[in-house]
This record gives structure tokens, C-alpha cells and sequence, in this order.
């Protein structure tokens, strides 16, 4: 069964630096999605992309973050200038169309900011 | 904006049925998900409602009523594997359909 993939699994980076989250969606879905979670809290929405653009943006995410899909596979997440309230379980997802939208996430990349 | 209310925990035996409710005050809705999640992975999805009733698929159903803001899953026949987070999602009505989660009820199941 086809499945989202996320690398890495675990990311520790120094406050200030810059991280690159990766997943790579099912490879039929059109709409991608990256959420976080910090621990013990909900799972929140970041961003929407489609069509090579982002379609919606939620208000964590700010300038220090970027998205894109370099390739025809991957799909990146980019925190420019980590800070330590970045620290959390980063999940990528996917889902084959809109109206119907059963997003397929993946196992999440847990970020630590120190 | 959208605001969404669970209990955030329950505890149930293993072999019953267990009820989690959710409401939601929402801008725009396209459908209410149900994912269960367990400790450090990620949401799984488990059900899906967009019109009102009943969505049964084995032993979990889920429940909408759109005119109340309110939706139920219901879990049958307990499993010790069934202990989880269960998060109620709304979908919005913006164009990619982004999910907002609630909190989460966390479900332990006893033997």
C-alpha cells in the first residue's frame, strides 16, 4: 500500500539554523500539507500546496518558513532561523483530490531546537 | 476562525463500547474526520462524514449532525490495541480543504 515518507525521522539543529524537512507523497495525490504538533498539544495546520503554489497558509506559518516541491516526488518543508518554540513533530500530508479529502500523513519528523 | 471541543480523556473496559463526542463552532465546514493517533505517530484516518447520520465501518462509527455542531465516534467491542488519541478534524472550505483539529481524547482501555 502506497504511503507518505518523511526524512528525516529525527532532526537536532542548533537554535538559529536552518532545517530542511522532507517527505515524499503518494505519488497520484495532488494536494500536500505540512502539519506540526508540539508535544502533548493538537496537531495544527501550516500550509497547503497545489499546483506548485501554496494554496492556504496558517498564521505559525511566517516568513521563516517555506515550502516546496523541487522535483516530481519530494516536497520540503525549510525553517530558515530555528527558534526554540519550533521544536515538535513536524507531519507531511497528502491527499488525491479536494472534496473528498482523506489526508494520508506520514510517520513526522521530530524537530529539536536546542 | 474554528473552534473544536473533545473530552480529553476516557477510560472504558476491554470488550465494551465507548462514545467520544466532539462539537464544533466552525467559519466553514466540508466534512468532520475522525484519525486515531497513538504516542509519538502519526494520525491514522478512521472515518469521514460530510452529511448527516451514521458512517459505520466495522467496529467504529461515526455520527454527524450538522445543524448541532456535533459528532460522535463510536467504538465497539474494546481492544487493549485500541488505546489512543482519537482526534475529531473539520475540514474547511477553503480550497485545499486544510484540517483543524481538536485536542484529542485520549482513551485508555482497560482489561
Amino acid at each position: 500500500e502506497p504511503e507518505v515518507t518523511q526524512t528525516p525521522s529525527h532532526q537536532v539543529t542548533q537554535m538559529g539554523q536552518e532545517v530542511i524537512l522532507r517527505c515524499v507523497p503518494i505519488s497520484n495525490h495532488l494536494y500536500f500539507y505540512w502539519y506540526r504538533q508540539i508535544l502533548g498539544q493538537k496537531v495544527e495546520f501550516l500550509v497547503s500546496f497545489y499546483n506548485n503554489e501554496i494554496s492556504e497558509k496558517s498564521e505559525i506559518f511566517d516568513d521563516q518558513f517555506s515550502v516546496e516541491r523541487p522535483d516530481g516526488s519530494n516536497f520540503t518543508l525549510k525553517i530558515r532561523s530555528t527558534k526554540l518554540e519550533d521544536s515538535a513533530m513536524y507531519f507531511c500530508a497528502s491527499s488525491r483530490q479536494s472534496s473528498y479529502n482523506e489526508q494520508f500523513f506520514g510517520p513526522g519528523t521530530r524537530l529539536t531546537v536546542l | 476562525g474554528q473552534n473544536i471541543d473533545q473530552p480529553t480523556e476516557m477510560t472504558a473496559t476491554e470488550g465494551a463500547i465507548v462514545q467520544i463526542n466532539c462539537t464544533y463552532q466552525t467559519s466553514g465546514f466540508n466534512g468532520l474526520f475522525w484519525y486515531q493517533q497513538h504516542a509519538g505517530e502519526a494520525p491514522t484516518f478512521l472515518s469521514y462524514n460530510v452529511l448527516d447520520g451514521l458512517e459505520e465501518k466495522g467496529r467504529f462509527s461515526s455520527f454527524l449532525s450538522r445543524s448541532k455542531g456535533y459528532s460522535y465516534l463510536l467504538l465497539k467491542e474494546l481492544q487493549m490495541k485500541d488505546s489512543a488519541s482519537y482526534l475529531c478534524a473539520v475540514s474547511s472550505s477553503g480550497s485545499a480543504r486544510q484540517l483543524t483539529f481538536g485536542s484529542g481524547t485520549q482513551l485508555t482501555v482497560l482489561p
